[in-house]
């Protein structure tokens, strides 16, 4: 079974530049989460998708990142414009949204995207 | 809103050692607690999911331990190796065992 897709893994940009990132789930997984982990710090969750529809995106400073879920599939997270405080790891992981044997989501994770604002 | 912080930040350790990663949630209503495996410059590894009515789960050399009367969990490694070196982060799931919280993590370095 492929895993979670992300790209590019590494990424450097100025600030007040844009960027976008992408993420492919593991076919079938209906659930999809976006979270930015700053070094040293655990993950924090940005945007929670449920097929095409957001389900939770009150962590999400709005007023630079955008995210979009069109078809139910893949995603994309954007920055525009990015500061240097969004310095982080982005990761993406997706789950099947439901529980299987009242117990796993399948929850999984991608390698993650690695930006830096200089 | 929930918190969850972990003790110590970082670990050494000699290989062959038990050793023991602790972690501490502020809001005691959760699904499932799990632990994962981050290796540097990698995603999250799930190791371990303890569900709300658990005490612990094994698997393997590592045994989890959930009191969520007292908001703690314990990741119990036994004869520990150098593969074991990574940070490991634990998280509180609500709502039915989605929308995660994670703990800072706990940086793991076992010398050989």
């Amino acid at each position: 079974e492929a895993g979670v897709a992300q790209s590019p893994r590494y990424k450097i940009i100025e600030k007040r530049q844009s960027v976008a990132f992408w993420c492919n789930p593991i076919s079938g997984h209906a659930t999809l989460y976006w979270y930015q982990q700053i070094l040293g710090q655990g993950p924090k969750l940005l945007i929670q998708f449920q097929n095409n529809g957001v389900v939770d995106d009150s962590q999400l400073p709005k007023d630079r990142f955008s995210a979009e879920r069109l078809k139910g599939v893949d995603s994309t997270l954007k920055i525009q414009p990015a500061k240097l405080e969004d310095s982080a790891v982005y990761l993406c992981a997706s789950s099947l949204g439901r529980p299987v044997s009242g117990l796993d989501y399948g929850y999984t994770f991608g390698s993650g995207t690695r930006l830096t604002v200089v | 809103k929930q918190e969850v912080t972990q003790i110590p930040a970082a670990l050494s350790v000699p290989e062959g050692e038990n050793l023991v990663l602790n972690c501490s949630f502020t809001d005691s209503a959760i699904y499932n607690l799990q632990w994962f495996r981050q290796d540097p410059g990698k995603g999250l590894t799930s190791l371990l999911l303890i569900q709300s009515s658990q005490r612990e789960q094994t698997s393997g050399r590592l045994n989890a331990s959930l009191d969520k009367s007292s908001g703690r969990s314990t990741l119990y490694i036994a004869a520990s190796q150098p593969g074991d070196s990574a940070t490991y982060l634990c998280a509180c799931a609500g709502n039915y065992g989605q929308n995660f919280v994670f703990g800072p993590g706990t940086r793991l370095s076992v010398l050989p």
